[in-house]
Formats: C-alpha cells, structure tokens, sequence
C-alpha cells in the first residue's frame, strides 16, 4: 500500500524549533519529488515546500523562506521539516504529499499523509 | 503570485444535482490546473489533474474543463459522499498557490 506518515508535530513556543518527518512506503520514494503542505486551523491550504527526487531542487513559500530547510533521504525513505524560528502563524496542520509528474517543479499531489499538528504558543 | 478565486465559497445541492464549480486565475496558466477533495480531519485527495483527466480511481462523475485563467469542476450527479470541500490549485509559477476552497453541503 502506497502510504505516507507524519510525524513530529507537537506544541513549541514561538521562537522555537520542530523537525518533522514524512515516512514514505509502498512505493519507490527516490524517484518522486515531494513536498510540505500546510493548513492553519479553519483555513485552506498553503504550499510550503518543494525538494525534488535528488535533492537537487529545492523551493520554498516566501511565508517560510530562511526559516524552514526541507530535506530528504532517500536511503531512509524519508522527508523532513525543519523548523527554526517558529511563530504563531506557523500554527497548521503540516502534510507531506507526493509529487505525481515526476519533474523538478512541483505539480500535482497524488498521495497525502495524514497530517502532523504544530502548534506555536506561550 | 498568481492568485486562485473559487466561487461559490459554499454551496448546498441535493442528492442528484449536477454542482459545477469555478475557478478564475489571476494571469494565464495554460492547463495547468489541479481540483482535490478535501473531507472533514482528513488529508486532501487529488482528482483531477492537467485541468481535465481524471485521477486513477476517482469515479467518472467528476470532471474539469478549461484553459488559461478560466476553469470549471463538475460533479454530475452529486452522491451523499461528495460531501466535502474541493480546492483547485495551479502550478505553472512559484509559489504553488491553492483556491480558497468551496464548502459543498447537502440540501
């Protein structure tokens, strides 16, 4: 079964940090890019992120550009977050979802995690 | 960025009722255009893609069209299980910019 889960998430006060991680299964991982989407409590969604299948495109959403250093390792199946300098409006559900056309731009997301929740409060 | 106006925000439809919902880019992008169904506490489910093809495995009453800054979702038919919020999302420039999505509710 193709599956995707998150984990990491948790309550951090503003200034902090939290490392999330994606674990990715059932499907050959080091040929997809993947990408951090996030969505704050009642709101829509928010790209964050994009690192493509070798790592050698790597994007961000200004919102979290110079704070936020996605990485993966393909060895490990495995994507992560970092997260420095977290503020309150980082607050959100954070998913990992698949690249589907297998470019180094992001395009559709074909498979989602469940979500991790970060919460940024004193 | 480009920015992505859905319209209605919400709308409530009955079992059966064909639900068309719309999407306006703020420039041109081509086809490159993608409508996720998102259900309450779940994660976001991709169904359609490049504006018109329809996810493997996602049934045949949903459907887009459209081109450049104008598209449209369509639910055929609506079923009790469609119930949920659908977002389109464009990927022809950075930053990857999402709808504000259209909250479907039963009648």
């Amino acid at each position: 079964e193709v599956q995707l889960v998150e984990s990491g998430g948790g309550l951090v006060k503003p200034g902090g940090s939290l490392r999330l991680s994606c674990a990715a299964s059932g499907f050959t991982f080091s040929s997809y890019s993947m990408n951090w989407v996030r969505q704050a409590p009642g709101k829509g969604l928010e790209w964050v992120s994009s690192i493509s299948s070798s790592s050698s495109y790597i994007y961000y959403a200004d919102s979290v550009k110079g704070r936020f250093t996605i990485s993966r390792d393909n060895a490990k199946n495995s994507l992560y977050l970092q997260m420095n300098s977290l503020r309150a409006e980082d607050t959100a559900v954070y998913y990992c979802a698949r690249d589907r056309g297998g470019w180094e731009l992001p395009d559709a997301f074909d498979i989602w995690g469940q979500g991790t929740m970060v919460t940024v409060s004193s | 960025d480009i920015q992505m106006t859905q319209s209605p925000s919400s709308l409530s439809a009955s079992v059966g009722d064909r639900v068309t919902i719309t999407c306006q880019a703020s420039q041109d992008i081509s086809n490159y255009l993608n409508w996720y169904q998102q259900k309450p506490g779940k994660a976001p489910k991709l169904l359609i893609y490049d504006a018109s093809n329809l996810e493997t495995g996602v049934p045949s009453r949903f459907s887009g069209s459209g081109s450049g800054t104008d598209f449209t979702f369509t639910i055929s038919s609506l079923q009790p299980e469609d119930i949920a919020t659908y977002y389109c999302q464009q990927y022809d420039n950075l930053p990857v910019t999402f709808g504000q999505g259209t909250k479907l509710e039963i009648k």
